[in-house]
């Protein structure tokens, strides 16, 4: 167990709809990581916090946005959804320690299906 | 920007033998990790093992070892004895400490399958 939670496991919409994924890292993490995995793909980058704020952007469709919130946790909405957007969603965190070894913990993922 | 490559979409090894799996980079940086992550099939990702680019000594976990090739910049992963339970997707990646560009940039992947 990584300890970073996500939710909902498994997710299916249709096109056009909207969906919010949702993230709890780590106790005491302050970065969290939001990442695509589209069938037997590796995995893309999508946007980084760091304790509220947007940190650094991959490659993010505008459909997409993501917040941090005071609590640390994070939400990714995907709205006007399509076939295309069909994956595996990964949240994972990391800690801003200069001891760290520079791990990411990641969540299991919320798999998207959209119909 | 950071790039990671695996030029072996799969690999197969019969159960106990050894495998190496091979992973190149590209980068400016003089500082930085290196990691080899696993997903089986439940999609996990776990971590397998990690590297810093400032320690010459090649890391080594249990059966999974490194070899880390800094100026060539090569950091490929060797399993030994190899197990049912090794078969997975593995992803090399890059992660740079430097603020703003902490994300991990992985490779597309090597498909491991462990002949019984």
């Amino acid at each position: 167990d990584s300890g970073v939670t996500q939710t909902p496991k498994h997710l299916i919409t249709a096109t056009g709809q909207r969906v919010t994924l949702r993230c709890s890292p780590r106790s005491g993490d302050l970065s969290v990581y939001w990442y695509q995995q589209s069938l037997d793909q590796g995995l893309q980058f999508l946007i980084q916090y760091y304790n509220g704020e947007e940190r650094a952007k991959g490659n993010i469709l505008e459909r997409f946005s993501a917040q941090q919130f005071p609590d640390l946790h994070s939400e990714l909405n995907l709205s006007s959804l399509e076939l295309g957007d069909s994956a595996l969603y990964f949240c994972a965190s990391s800690p801003y320690d200069q001891a760290h070894t520079g791990e990411l913990f990641f969540g299991e993922g919320s798999r998207l299906t959209v119909l | 920007a950071q790039t990671v490559t695996q030029s072996q979409p799969e690999m197969s090894v019969q159960e106990a033998e050894t495998v190496t799996l091979s992973c190149t980079y590209d980068t400016s940086e003089s500082d930085y990790y290196l990691f080899w992550y696993k997903q089986p099939p439940s999609r996990q990702m776990i971590l397998v093992i990690r590297q810093e680019a400032y320690k010459q000594q090649n890391a080594t976990e249990n059966r999974f070892s490194v070899n880390f090739q800094k100026a060539a910049k090569s950091f490929s992963l060797k399993i030994s004895d190899s197990q049912l339970g090794d078969a997975a997707m593995y992803f090399c990646a890059y992660r740079s400490p430097y603020f703003g560009n902490e994300k991990l940039t992985f490779g597309t992947g090597t498909r491991l399958t462990i002949i019984p």
